[in-house]
């Protein structure tokens, strides 16, 4: 069965702090790993990933694949309230472009 | 571009009644997915269409959760009867199709309906 775990499931941090959230996975015929933000409302798309070792990068956010090991793992620095959200790891296992989605790690940043 | 586009927002409604939820996807994209979101659960994929055809509902609870696409650019999820464990945010996404790597499988959510069975 294809799943994706993330981990943590929860982080509380100050402001300024460096965080790295985890995502692994297991699928049949994998496509592409997705990143989203979940704020109070609807989940928006932050990057997609689909080669190894190869950094994606948005200001303080960067994202990396590893393929062989199967997770990624999403960087925030220098951390600031704004960030508080879910961030939801999804892949995509096969041609017909669905998602199987993580449950999200929920992360809190304190003024 | 509008973004998706989903109705109601917000639902009350009482155990039995039926409910109709409805999405509108970006103009373009040929992909549409149905999810549910709750605390304990996550984000779990309902069902999807390509080309207005639906290609996986194995996500969808039971007899009562019906959906359908009439034409690329409308569909709706309906629940009847409703129970209280329907309770959840139902989200919408659309994306332009298939994936490799060209991000055609980049999905864009809607606002989502919560919906509260009484």
């Amino acid at each position: 069965e294809d799943k994706v775990v993330q981990s943590p499931l929860s982080l509380v941090v100050h402001e300024g702090d460096t965080v790295t959230l985890n995502c692994s996975y297991e699928v049949t015929n994998f496509r592409s790993l997705l990143w989203y933000k979940q704020e109070k409302k609807a989940p928006t798309f932050l990057f997609m990933l689909t080669s190894s070792g190869i950094e994606k990068k948005s200001g303080r956010l960067s994202s990396i694949l590893d393929k062989k090991e199967l997770f990624s793992i999403l960087n925030i620095t220098a951390t600031q309230t704004g960030d508080s959200a879910v961030y939801l790891c999804a892949v995509c296992p096969g041609s017909q472009g669905n998602l199987i989605f993580g449950k999200g790690t929920k992360l809190s940043v304190k003024p | 571009d509008a973004g998706v586009i989903q109705s109601p927002r917000h639902e009350v409604t009482e155990m039995g009644q039926e409910v109709t939820l409805r999405c509108k996807p970006i103009s373009g994209h040929n992909s549409l997915f149905w999810y549910r979101q709750t605390m304990m659960r996550g984000l779990e994929l309902l069902i999807y269409f390509n080309n207005n055809v639906p290609i996986d509902d194995s996500g969808m609870p039971e007899d009562r959760f019906s959906a359908k696409m009439p034409n690329a650019s409308f569909s709706t999820l309906k629940i009847q009867p409703s129970e209280p464990r329907d309770s959840a945010v139902y989200f919408c996404a659309s994306s332009s199709g298939t994936s490799g790597g060209t991000g055609g499988e980049t999905q864009y959510f809607g606002p989502g309906t919560r919906l509260l069975v009484l």
